[in-house]
């Protein structure tokens, strides 16, 4: 199974800074025949369900803010918040979808306010 | 408006078996793949399971296979998950979600929508 670690466990950033929430997997995500990245950010805010931002590593879900965005390629993988927003404070998973299953999730950035 | 929404947790006994329904609405649920996903009580979210469009094609995670059935029912627009020989670590919240398919292709694994999840406690 393709294990996914995420860094940090936990982060504190003042509204209106930089948050970056990083993510590796434990064998490369990409697939060469159709150039992408079988890699997904959710986010998921006090008791709610997780909610899709990006997927194809870089590629924002209809209706996600452009303060979010993905990067990275094979292993290593990276979610960005230019300018944190009061309602940005969520958990935030990576998860890849690569060939078969299971299909493997991090275990959770805790995102909050300094 | 795409809506998911899971029923049938509740308290049950080690051993003991629990059914859950996900009703899905506002989508064409027949041409979709679904997925369980769970979570238990201040952790981390969990795949457990996943079936194809028209039910011929399903896959499990270790923690659950041999335990738990994944089957749909495409002219109720429902999909189920059958829990049988339940253990203390099943305790989660159980959540149904959306296979993403873009106009072209469909994506396992990738999910695009979530229901707001039923929770599933067992315990003596």
């Amino acid at each position: 199974d393709i294990v996914m670690t995420q860094s940090p466990d936990s982060l504190a950033v003042s509204l209106g800074e930089r948050a970056t929430i990083n993510c590796k997997s434990s064998q490369s995500v990409f697939y060469s025949s159709n150039d992408k990245n079988y890699l997904a950010w959710y986010q998921q805010k006090p008791g709610q369900p997780p909610t899709l931002l990006i997927y194809w590593a870089s590629t924002r879900e209809s209706g996600v803010p452009d303060r979010f965005s993905g990067s990275g390629s094979g292993t290593d993988f990276t979610l960005t918040i230019s300018s944190l927003q009061p309602e940005d404070v969520a958990v935030y998973y990576c998860q890849q979808y690569y060939s078969t299953p299971p299909y493997t999730f991090g275990q959770g950035t805790k995102l909050e306010i300094k | 408006e795409v809506q998911l929404v899971e029923s049938g947790g509740g308290l049950v006994q080690p051993g003991g078996s629990l059914r859950l329904s996900c009703a899905g609405s506002g989508f064409s649920f027949s041409r979709y793949w679904m997925d369980w996903v769970r979570q238990a009580p201040g952790k981390g979210l969990e795949w457990v399971s996943r079936i194809n469009s028209d039910g011929s094609s399903t896959s499990y995670a270790d923690s659950v296979k041999g335990r738990f059935t994944i089957s749909r029912d495409n002219a109720k627009n429902t999909l189920y998950v059958q829990m049988n020989s339940l253990r203390v670590e099943d305790t989660a919240v159980y959540y149904c979600a959306r296979g993403y398919c873009s106009s072209t292709n469909c994506y396992a694994g990738l999910l695009d929508y979530w229901g707001q999840g039923t929770l599933v406690t067992v315990s003596s």
